[in-house]
């Protein structure tokens, strides 16, 4: 059972849509970061988000904390093809071994 | 600032041989964790280094081992290769502290046969 659960797994939309990825929990965390992966390449670290509601903005990405910190959300607005890409939330949990867990990824793909 | 530096970048090995990866982390970060990343698993903690001590292990079988050196540098060790092993093994650095933002490497790519 994954601990941080990703929807869609896969996406594939047309240049200049809007779309939203989600990062569901039934634990807490005290913070929640989302990465971005190009193939054969190391995750990039986009964002942290810490504060139960909190909303960051990078360009056309906008992230959103949860107000119970459980979950996440990723909106790309006008998706550009340089968006594709395998895209990861990460929990760090208060309590446990492992103290940062991933999502399965969604796997976007912006066709021109 | 350097990014994180993995090598080798590709290796291929029989089943039963083992296998050793190394790691450098971004100057000045003293917490190395490493990641196994295959397309039905997704992305799976193996363990992390601070300050040359295992910090946190993940569920994987004693054949997976690891170290840190005193520069910080990191080495994963499998031995008794499986071709279940196959996959892009991920290091990454980070301050250690409270928030664990994490700066990945690359990845070395280990192909089983």
């Amino acid at each position: 059972t994954q601990l941080l659960e990703q929807s869609p797994q896969f996406l594939s939309i047309q240049e200049g849509e809007n779309l939203t990825v989600y990062c569901n929990s039934s634990s807490v965390f005290s913070s929640l970061q989302w990465y971005r992966q190009e193939p054969g390449e190391g995750p990039v670290l986009l964002v942290t988000v810490v504060t139960g509601g909190e909303v960051k903005k990078l360009k056309r990405l906008t992230f959103q904390f949860g107000d119970a910190r459980k979950d996440s959300s990723l909106h790309i607005t006008a998706a550009q093809p340089g968006d594709t890409g395998l895209y990861l939330c990460a929990g760090q949990r208060i309590q446990g071994a492992q103290k940062l867990v991933f999502g399965q990824g969604t796997r976007l793909t912006i066709n021109p | 600032k350097a990014g994180v530096t993995q090598t080798p970048r590709y290796l291929i090995k029989t089943r039963g041989q083992q296998v050793t990866l190394s790691c450098s982390p971004i100057s000045g970060h003293r917490s190395v964790s490493w990641y196994q990343q295959t397309p039905g698993q997704g992305l799976q903690f193996l363990f992390e280094y601070f300050s040359e001590t295992q910090r946190n292990k993940g569920n994987f079988p004693g054949r997976f081992s690891g170290r840190q050196f005193s520069n910080s540098r990191s080495e994963m060790n499998v031995s008794t290769l499986e071709l279940g092993d196959s996959a892009l093994y991920l290091c990454a650095s980070g301050l250690g502290a409270a928030r664990r933002e994490q700066y990945f490497g690359p990845g070395t790519r280990l192909t089983v046969t």
